[in-house]
């Protein structure tokens, strides 16, 4: 069985732009969360998608957006890209069912922000 | 704020001994405390997990110990090998959802021959 995948690896932007980051979950897995993980914060929730809706949020400004497909892949939006913004951005996947479940992680999306 | 705080953040230990790391957390909502170890370039994995029923896990050369009552828990490495060098974060969750983690900060093991 595949693994999470997400797409691109690495990717540099300017303060200002936007950027869309994507998330393919391991087949049958119809939940999706993202973390952001820089080295001073460590890993933190951004948000959680199940059945293309957004079912959990952490504390991030709204300049942080996702969605979800049918097809259970999801894609997380960052607009108005501040330095800050410069991590790791890594994507879960779980069957999403209220019993206790392993999620697991895709090896990340690489954003430098210049 | 940070509801799961790791010690120490840096860890160097010599092959064959002990590694140590340990967590303390505040959301008693929390019933599920997994262990994630994660190498460069690469997501993050499972390791190991307890439920607050029990006081200590073991798996192979790692253990997890369980305090409730303190609301601290450690993974301890016996006998640390130079593959087990990664970073280990502590988790938890189960407080709205079990696909909601909370991560502590991450300690960098270094296992030196």
């Amino acid at each position: 069985k595949a693994g999470v995948t997400q797409t691109p690896r690495y990717l540099i932007k300017t303060r200002g732009q936007q950027v869309t980051l994507s998330c393919s979950p391991i087949s049958g897995h119809r939940s999706v969360s993202w973390y952001q993980q820089t080295p001073g914060q460590g890993l933190q929730f951004l948000f959680e998608y199940f059945s293309e809706t957004q079912r959990n949020k952490g504390n991030f400004p709204g300049r942080f957006s996702g969605r979800q497909f049918s097809n259970s892949r999801s894609e997380m939006n960052v607009s108005t890209l501040e330095l800050g913004d410069s991590a790791l951005y890594l994507c879960a996947s779980s069957l999403g069912g209220p019993e206790l479940e392993t999620q697991y992680f895709g090896p990340g999306t690489r954003l430098l922000v210049l | 704020q940070q509801q799961v705080k790791q010690s120490p953040q840096s860890l160097i230990v010599q092959k064959g001994g002990i590694s140590i790391i340990n967590c303390a957390y505040e959301n008693t909502a929390f019933d599920y405390f997994p262990w994630y170890q994660q190498f460069p370039g690469k997501g993050p994995a499972l390791l190991i997990a307890i439920r607050p029923d029990v006081s200590e896990k073991k798996e192979g050369r790692f253990t997890i110990s369980f305090n409730k009552s303190a609301k601290q828990f450690s993974l301890h490495i016996m006998d640390s090998q130079p593959g087990d060098s990664a970073t280990y974060f502590c988790a938890a969750t189960g407080a709205g959802g079990y696909q909601k983690v909370t991560f502590g900060i991450g300690t960098k093991l270094q296992v030196i021959p």
